[in-house]
């Protein structure tokens, strides 16, 4: 079974500049969730779909981050503009149970996109 | 509100000694519980996860946890450590409304 996928692997960006994140989750997920792990710290879930709907994004600091997840598939998280604080890794995990069980779910997580803001 | 706090940033053991990694947390709900490992320049795995039926739990790689509630914790052992486990470990905890909440890990060490 393919894992997560995850495109760009890494990316350095002047601050200002916009960049995107791809994710392709394991085939069937339901929900997808996007973290951010900052240098020495764990991950903050930042939003987290069921199909192609939103569950929590209560974490997400909208005034330049923005995600979607086009028919219940694939997703994309952009930053614009980018600031320092932005450098850290993005994850992107699915999960396979929808809504009712998605707490109880294991999360596969993808290997992650490491973003430096200069 | 929820939150999950692992009390020891790094652990260091030798090899073929126990391990203990501590989590304590705080939940509205009734809660699941995860431990994650993350090896250097690898995704997260899951370890293995709380789900309101046996209180201990049993994983991958001979380790396992005891969820206690009165004392609000859910710590992770193993009884002989190996060079392999030297990784990051994250507790999670997931309650009301799909939210989820990462520890902020502890790095264990295993020296030979």
């Amino acid at each position: 079974e393919a894992g997560v996928a995850q495109s760009p692997r890494y990316k350095i960006i002047e601050k200002r500049q916009s960049v995107a994140f791809w994710c392709n989750p394991i085939s069937g997920h339901a929900t997808l969730y996007w973290y951010q792990q900052i240098l020495g710290q764990g991950p903050k879930l930042l939003i987290q779909f069921q199909n192609n709907g939103v569950v929590d994004d209560s974490q997400l600091p909208k005034d330049r981050f923005s995600a979607e997840r086009l028919k219940g598939v694939d997703s994309t998280l952009k930053i614009q503009p980018a600031k320092l604080e932005d450098s850290a890794v993005y994850l992107c995990a699915s999960s396979l149970v929808g809504l009712a069980g998605a707490l109880r779910e294991t999360q596969y997580f993808g290997p992650g996109t490491r973003l430096l803001v200069l | 509100a929820q939150s999950v706090t692992q009390l020891d940033s790094h652990v260091s053991v030798s090899e073929g000694t126990p391990v203990l990694l501590r989590c304590n947390y705080s939940s509205s709900y009734s809660p699941s519980l995860f431990w994650y490992v993350q090896h250097p320049n690898k995704g997260l795995q899951l370890l293995l996860k709380y789900t309101s039926a046996a209180t201990l739990v049993k994983g991958i790689n001979g380790f396992e946890a005891e969820f206690k509630k009165s004392e609000t914790s859910f710590h992770l052992t193993k009884p002989s450590a190996h060079m392999s486990d030297a990784a990051e470990y994250f507790c999670v905890v997931s309650g009301g409304y799909q939210k989820v909440t990462f520890g902020t890990g502890t790095k264990l060490q295993v020296i030979p």
